[in-house]
Formats: structure tokens, C-alpha cells, sequence
């Protein structure tokens, strides 16, 4: 079954405490890693789209790497303004389907 | 470009009633999804539109639920009857066919709470 698990569930940090967010997936015949923003009262925000296992994309104080079996969003020097949910999917070729997981709830203190 | 309007922003209803959600899709985009988005469950796909023809409803949850895209600058979500268990937050979501749903512009949601 394709499945899309995200942790921790939520993360707070100092500002300036770089760490990472972890999304664990499996899935039949992967299109695609994705993933998303979303701010409070908003709807999701699309940050970036990963294909293969080894790419890696960057803007600004976040990037995102892929391996087989898992993606990790790493936040360097974080600031207030980063806080919000970060949100992954996966699109199955298999099923024609973008799985989300539950989200990671980022708080950064000032 | 204003980008994905839906509305109401809020709705609170009876158990019972019949509800209606509505979302104005970014000019130009022929795509439109409709997701529901819980704390359990995450943001679920409930059906999807190509050029205001429905292509996948397999997410849409029993017969209660409902969806028309009339034109390409309108479509409705209607729940008849709602029940307490169909409290979340109803997303839109448009985007240029071809492009990837993955990066679809979302509305601010419509959260609805039956009581």
C-alpha cells in the first residue's frame, strides 16, 4: 500500500537551530517527492519536486534531498518566519495518485 | 491574479443540512481538484476535473457527496446530508493540465464544522 509518514509531528527550534525533517514513503512506481508549506488558515504552498534518489534542491534556508526509501527537508539557520507546517507527497505512477502525509508542525522561537 | 477563491471561508451546519462549497479556479487553469484535509488523514483528493469534465471521483467519500465544475470559472462541492463526521477542511486547487497536480495553486480552504 502506498503510504507517506512524516516526523517528527511537530519541531520547535531556537532561531538559528538548524535541523531536519524527515518524510519515510513507499510507494508503486515513484513519479515524484513533493513538498509542500502551509501556513495557517492557508492552503498548501508547493517548495519543490524531487525525481530520483540522490537529487537535491535548495531556496533559501531550506533543502531537500532524496534517497529510495525517504526524504529529508533540511532548515539551516531557521528563522520566525519559517514556522509554519511542511507538508510531503508522493505521486504513484502505479496508481495514478499523490499520497500526502500528516505534515511536520515547525515553530521557531526568536 | 487573485489566485483560488473559494468561499465560504467558514461554514458551521446542522447534521443533516445539505452544504455547498464553492471555488473560482485561476483564470487559464483547466485543471481542478477538490481535497479534504483532516488532522487523522491529511489532505485526501476527492475528485479531480479536466477542462470541467470529471476524471477521477474515486476519492469522493460515499453518495452524499457531490461535485459539478459547470464552466471553467466555477465549481461547487455539495455534501447532502452532512454529518458530523464530514467536519474538515475542504481544499480547491487549479492548475494548467499537463503541469503536474502536484503543483496546483490551492484556495485558502473552506473549513466546515457540522454539528
Amino acid at each position: 500500500e502506498d503510504q507517506v509518514t512524516q516526523s517528527p509531528e511537530a519541531l520547535r527550534l531556537q532561531e538559528g537551530e538548524s535541523s531536519s525533517l524527515n518524510c519515510s514513503y513507499t510507494v508503486s512506481g515513484l513519479r515524484g517527492l513533493f513538498w509542500y508549506r502551509q501556513d495557517p488558515g492557508k492552503g498548501p504552498e508547493f517548495l519543490f519536486t524531487l525525481y530520483s534518489a540522490g537529487e537535491e534542491k535548495e531556496k533559501e534556508r531550506l533543502k531537500a534531498t532524496l534517497t529510495k526509501k525517504e526524504s529529508f527537508l533540511h532548515i539551516t539557520a531557521p528563522k520566525p518566519e519559517d514556522s509554519a507546517t511542511y507538508l510531503c507527497a508522493v505521486f504513484s505512477g502505479a496508481t495514478n495518485k499523490l499520497i500526502f502525509g500528516t505534515g511536520t508542525l515547525l515553530a521557531v522561537q526568536p | 491574479d487573485a489566485g483560488v477563491i473559494q468561499s465560504p471561508r467558514h461554514e458551521v451546519t446542522e447534521m443533516g443540512q445539505e452544504v455547498t462549497l464553492r471555488c473560482k479556479p485561476i483564470s487559464g487553469h483547466n485543471s481542478l481538484f477538490w481535497y479534504r484535509q483532516t488532522m487523522m488523514r491529511g489532505l485526501e483528493l476527492l475528485i479531480y476535473f479536466n477542462n470541467n469534465v470529471p476524471i477521477d471521483d474515486s476519492g469522493m467519500p460515499e453518495d452524499r457527496f457531490s461535485a459539478k465544475m459547470p464552466n471553467a470559472s466555477f465549481s461547487t462541492l455539495k455534501i447532502q446530508p452532512s454529518e458530523p463526521r464530514d467536519s474538515a477542511v475542504y481544499f480547491c486547487a487549479s492548475t494548467i493540465q499537463g503541469r503536474g497536480r502536484a503543483e496546483a495553486f490551492f484556495g485558502q480552504g473552506t473549513r466546515l464544522t457540522v454539528v
